[in-house]
Order: C-alpha cells, then sequence, then structure tokens
C-alpha cells in the first residue's frame, strides 16, 4: 500500500510563473489537506478538500493560490504567478472517511521543495 | 487562536543520553496531540498519538506525556543514538466537533552525536 505521493519533489519557478504541485492521497483516503513550511517556521494548514470539494481554504492566500481535488486524478495545488515568498516546502497529507468527521489520522507525502528566482 | 510552542528550538546531545522535549500549547481543548519526526529534506513519520483522555503513549524508547490542564507535552527519548538525529514537531488537533486540522509546532531540531 503506497503512501502519499507528491510529485514534483523539487521544483523551480521564475518569478511570475506558475506552479503546479501534485499529491495523490493513499488508496481509500478521500480526505486531502495541504500544509506549508516556510524557512525557519512551522508548518501552516492551508487548505481541506474531499473529493471534488472544498471544504475549508481558510489558510490559503486569497490571491494566486487554488487548489483542487477532482472526482479522478491527484489534488492540485495551483500558485500563479510565483514570487519568491511562496519558496517553501508544501506538503500535503491525506486521511480515510470518516463518519464522525475529518479527525481521523493525517498521513504526510515528502513534499515539494518550491523555489522562486 | 490556538499557538504551539516547542523548547528548545535546538539540542545538542551525546549518544546515550536521556532527553526531554516540550511542547505547549495556549487552548486546552483539543481533541488529540502528535509528535512527529521529520528527518532533512524528507515528509513527517509520526511517532506518537495522545488522545485527549489520555496520559502518555509509549513506543520503544519514546514516551509523550499530556497534561492537557495545563497545556503542556513531553517526549521522552531514552537511550538517544545518531539515529534519533532529526527535528521533532509536535501538533495539536482541536476538540471542537466536525472536522478539524492539525496546528503545528516550529519544531525541536535534535542531534545526538557519537
Amino acid at each position: 500500500n503506497a503512501g502519499v505521493m507528491q510529485n514534483p519533489r523539487h521544483l523551480v519557478r521564475r518569478r511570475g510563473q506558475e506552479a503546479r504541485l501534485r499529491c495523490s492521497p493513499m488508496k481509500g483516503h478521500s480526505h486531502v489537506y495541504w500544509y506549508r513550511q516556510l524557512p525557519e517556521e512551522g508548518l501552516k494548514f492551508m487548505v481541506y478538500l474531499q473529493k471534488e470539494n472544498i471544504i475549508d481554504e481558510s489558510g490559503m492566500p486569497k490571491e494566486r493560490f487554488s487548489a483542487e481535488f477532482p472526482k479522478e486524478g491527484p489534488s492540485i495545488l495551483r500558485i500563479q504567478q510565483v514570487v519568491r515568498g511562496d519558496s517553501a516546502a508544501y506538503f500535503c497529507a491525506s486521511s480515510p472517511p470518516s463518519p464522525g468527521g475529518g479527525r481521523e489520522t493525517q498521513y504526510f507525502g515528502p513534499g515539494t521543495r518550491l523555489l522562486v528566482l | 487562536k490556538q499557538e504551539v510552542t516547542q523548547i528548545p528550538a535546538a539540542l545538542s546531545v551525546p549518544e546515550g543520553e536521556n532527553l526531554v522535549l516540550n511542547c505547549s500549547f495556549t487552548d486546552s481543548a483539543i481533541y488529540n496531540l502528535q509528535w512527529f519526526r521529520q528527518d532533512p529534506g524528507k515528509g513527517l513519520t509520526s511517532l506518537l498519538l495522545i488522545q485527549s483522555s489520555q496520559r502518555e503513549q509509549t513506543s520503544g524508547r519514546l514516551n509523550a506525556s499530556l497534561d492537557k490542564s495545563s497545556g503542556r507535552s513531553t517526549l521522552y527519548i531514552a537511550a538517544s543514538q545518531p539515529g534519533d538525529s532529526a527535528t521533532y514537531l509536535c501538533a495539536v488537533r482541536k476538540g471542537n466537533s466536525g472536522y478539524s486540522t492539525l496546528t503545528f509546532g516550529k519544531g525541536t531540531m535534535l542531534l545526538v552525536s557519537p
């Protein structure tokens, strides 16, 4: 049973370009979470998605950032017109469906390191 | 707003020592608390999860305690080894009904020298 997969593992972009980060959850998991880890900072929650729905995007910047989790395929975190301050490690986590709400244990992927030049 | 603080920020010990990492949180209404390990350039590995009703959890040389009322948790590592060198993260999950996400501390960077 493969774990959470993220690709690419490293991504370099120039200012103004777009970055697309992909996350494939563990098999059977329908909940996906994205976190960002800035240099010298802890992980910060960005967005929580279930299949085809955004449940909570309170941690995601209002502009340039968007996320989706389509019925088929991986979850995508998209950053438009990247700036140097977007340089960070972006982690995805997934959890199985839970009748009691999304409080099941989260399993983390290896992260995507984004560097904006 | 929940805030999680970890001290020390960095710790260097010789191999074989027992050590304690500290985590404090401002809102005691938590569902559970989790300790993770993060190796450089890698993802997070869950070490121990303590439910709010529990006082401690043990796994091998690791023991995590939780004092919910005072907003504190400790991670005790016995007989440390160079392979324990990593960043240790503490995260809490809110206790309200429905879903909740994790709030992380900044971590303690541990170096165990041979």
